[in-house]
């Protein structure tokens, strides 16, 4: 069975200081790891698919990368605004595309 | 691109009766759709997964009588919560794959929240 485990629950930051959140996966057959952020009362907002060990995608302040175990969000001097939950998800290969959810890490930025 | 919406937004609806809550992907095509579900502070939970033209398929735990689903074009799904009660109250989100020739990528509706009193 597909599991993914996300560290830390949660995460204060003050505005400005960088920070990384994990994602430890293990699954029979990687397709894509996901990245989604969610903001309270709202469904997820993709943020990037990896594909594959040693890929890095980035967009704005944010910064995902991919081990053969385990994927890393890095958020770079983050505002108030990157205050959300971010969600990390598998894909394993095979007929269906199904995603198998972390937990989730609650990132609050203090300005 | 890659929107998907939900309507109700919100319902509150009387234990016993049949809520439907629709998904639409609006601007592409989807033969596949997600229904989840998500209680306060959790992750979400899979409840099925909703094929074009086909019958649905439920995750182990999840009463197919209950929770109907039809997927009836390759832009609408619709999730109908029949004879509701008190513990079905919760936040319902729908999810389509887009296609694009590899990635599979799911994109998420905005939710249904879901109060049954």
């Amino acid at each position: 069975e597909d599991q993914v485990t996300q560290s830390p629950e949660a995460l204060r930051l003050q505005e400005g200081e960088s920070s990384s959140l994990n994602c430890s996966y293990t699954v029979s057959g990687l397709r894509g790891l996901f990245w989604y952020r969610q903001d309270p009362g709202k469904g997820p907002e993709f943020l990037f698919t990896l594909y594959s060990a040693g890929e890095e995608k980035e967009k704005e302040r944010l910064k995902a990368t991919l081990t053969k175990k385990e994927s890393f969000l890095h958020i770079t001097a983050p505002k108030p605004e990157d205050s959300a939950t971010y969600l990390c998800a598998v894909q394993a290969r095979g007929g269906d595309y199904k995603l198998s959810f972390g937990a989730g890490t609650t990132v609050t930025v203090r300005a | 691109g890659a929107v998907v919406s939900q309507h109700p937004s919100r319902v509150i609806c009387k234990s016993g009766t049949s809520v439907k809550i629709e998904c639409r992907s609006l601007d592409f095509q989807a033969t596949t759709m997600f229904w989840y579900r998500q209680f306060p502070k959790q992750s979400l939970m899979l409840m099925a997964t909703s094929n074009e033209g086909s019958k649905a398929t439920y995750e182990q735990g999840v009463e197919k009588d209950k929770f109907l689903i039809n997927h009836a074009s390759l832009t609408l799904s619709t999730l109908t919560v029949t004879s509701a009660h008190p513990e079905d109250s919760s936040f319902y989100i729908c999810s389509a794959i887009l296609n694009s020739g590899g990635p599979y990528e799911q994109y998420f509706g905005p939710g249904t929240r879901l109060t049954v009193t």
